[in-house]
């Protein structure tokens, strides 16, 4: 079955600090990626919809200067955490799909705790 | 190396029966066992989840029932509802947390 990667798998920065994270699909190529978040009571939240070569599609409520989404290959997206704040420690999680349509595989998560 | 496995990739019940999910994992150092409910176009939602000290869980219509020595859970669903056609999740967490495949459920009216 396709796996999707994430790294850091957990992550503890100083407030202020910018925090990156990767999301690798191993083996097939993955035009959308999906990041989310979760929070208590188990839900996830879509944060953004990112396809390759094209900038991301942000959902409501997401600040898109503090949440950076870069999918410049087939095979990785990045999220990267600017200026990370205690409110924004949480569990994100990316997710690919190969095209529209197609099965959307998970990645391990990422747990970025910012003191 | 894929530590949750969702076998079946999709499932078509009839509204009113019941509606068997079913989950394998490889990881016996999980300990807390999800399942989420995505339709198209949204993001997943949280329907139920147990802890690996209890082997049933029940939430209305959705029950978990975890097997540790099986390394099996399932989700049962009765009766069946048309809207409850979407895909199911199924997840695994220690520190981290691992996803299935998923299985698309069809409630045929």
């Amino acid at each position: 079955g396709a796996v999707v990667s994430q790294h850091p798998s957990r992550v503890i920065c100083k407030s202020g600090t910018s925090v990156k994270i990767e999301c690798r699909s191993l083996d097939f190529q993955a035009t959308t990626m999906f990041w989310y978040r979760q929070f208590p009571k188990k839900s996830l939240m879509l944060m953004a919809t990112s396809n390759e070569g094209s900038k991301a599609t942000y959902e409501q409520g997401v600040e898109k200067d503090k949440f950076l989404i870069n999918h410049a290959s087939l095979t990785l997206s990045t999220l990267t955490v600017t200026s990370a704040h205690p409110e924004d420690s949480s569990f994100y999680i990316c997710s690919a799909r190969e095209f529209p349509g197609s099965k959307q595989f998970f990645g391990p998560g990422t747990r970025l705790t910012v003191l | 190396d894929q530590q949750v496995k969702q076998n079946s990739p999709s499932l078509s019940v009839q509204e009113g029966r019941i509606s068997i999910l079913n989950c394998d994992y490889t990881n016996s150092m999980f300990d807390y066992f999800l399942w989420y409910k995505k339709y198209p176009a949204e993001g997943p939602t949280f329907l139920i989840s147990i802890s690996s000290i209890k082997d049933k869980n029940e939430d209305g219509r959705f029950t978990v029932f975890l097997n540790k020595s099986a390394k099996h859970l399932s989700l049962h669903i009765v009766p069946s509802q048309p809207g409850d056609s979407a895909v199911y999740f199924c997840a695994a967490s220690e520190n981290d947390m691992r996803f299935g495949a998923g299985t698309r459920l069809t409630v045929k009216p």
